[in-house]
């Protein structure tokens, strides 16, 4: 029974370049969450998505990040030209139905721009 | 947003001593949720309370949610340094969209 799946593990970046960070939910779940972490700190909202459906992306900055989750195949999160402040643990999370249901999280992508 | 604020911070303990973390806000939450992350982990969910005044346990790990569902706290009794980690607690937001997290506690159970 897979967990939620997240890759790369780690992603090193130089400044301007594209950041793509994957995420398959665990089978079954529907709804897909991404957090972003620093360290030494929480975990902050960026978007909630469910197939096809951004429902919420009031946490994503309004430039260089977007989020997709397609009919077939995992969610995206993407940073275009990244800066060095991009540099965090990225958590993707999913659950079955949504509203307070739990949430089961990957074990992250750490970025690090150079 | 909803703030949740988690204290203390950094807790260092010798195995076999009780603690307790906390964590308020001045809002309101259905639900409440405790987490524990390890290094290079993402979190792994502890228990879910959902009525003011509950009081659940997993093992040694004793959960509340306060009477008016803005607080809670984890009492570990005789800690053990396999409860190292980070604890967050997360609130669901009012439209139930996203959990808004704590910046949480560092807890160091030494040998």
């Amino acid at each position: 029974n897979a967990g939620v799946m997240q890759n790369p593990r780690h992603l090193v970046r130089r400044r301007g370049q594209e950041a793509r960070l994957r995420c398959s939910p665990m089978k079954g779940h529907s709804h897909v969450y991404w957090y972003r972490q620093l360290p030494e700190e929480g975990l902050k909202f960026m978007v909630y998505l469910q197939k096809e459906n951004i429902i919420d992306e009031s946490g994503m900055p309004k430039e260089r990040f977007s989020a997709e989750f397609p009919k077939e195949g995992p969610s995206i999160l993407r940073i275009q030209q990244v800066v060095r402040g991009d540099s965090a643990a990225y958590f993707c999370a999913s659950s079955p139905r949504g509203g307070n249901s739990p949430l089961h999280f990957g074990n992250g992508t750490r970025l690090t721009v150079t | 947003t909803q703030l949740l604020e988690q204290s203390p911070q950094f807790l260092s303990i010798q195995e076999g001593e009780n603690l307790t973390v906390y964590c308020n806000s001045s809002s309101v939450f259905s639900s409440l949720q405790w987490y524990r992350q390890e290094p290079g982990e993402g979190p792994v969910l502890l228990v879910t309370v959902v009525t003011g005044g509950e009081v659940k346990k997993l093992k040694r790990l004793t959960f509340q949610f306060g009477d008016a569902r803005k607080d809670s706290s984890l009492h570990i009794t005789a800690a053990q340094t396999g409860d190292t980690g980070l604890y967050l607690c997360a609130g669901d937001s009012d439209n139930f969209n996203k959990f808004y997290f704590g910046s949480g506690t560092k807890l160091n159970v030494k040998p």
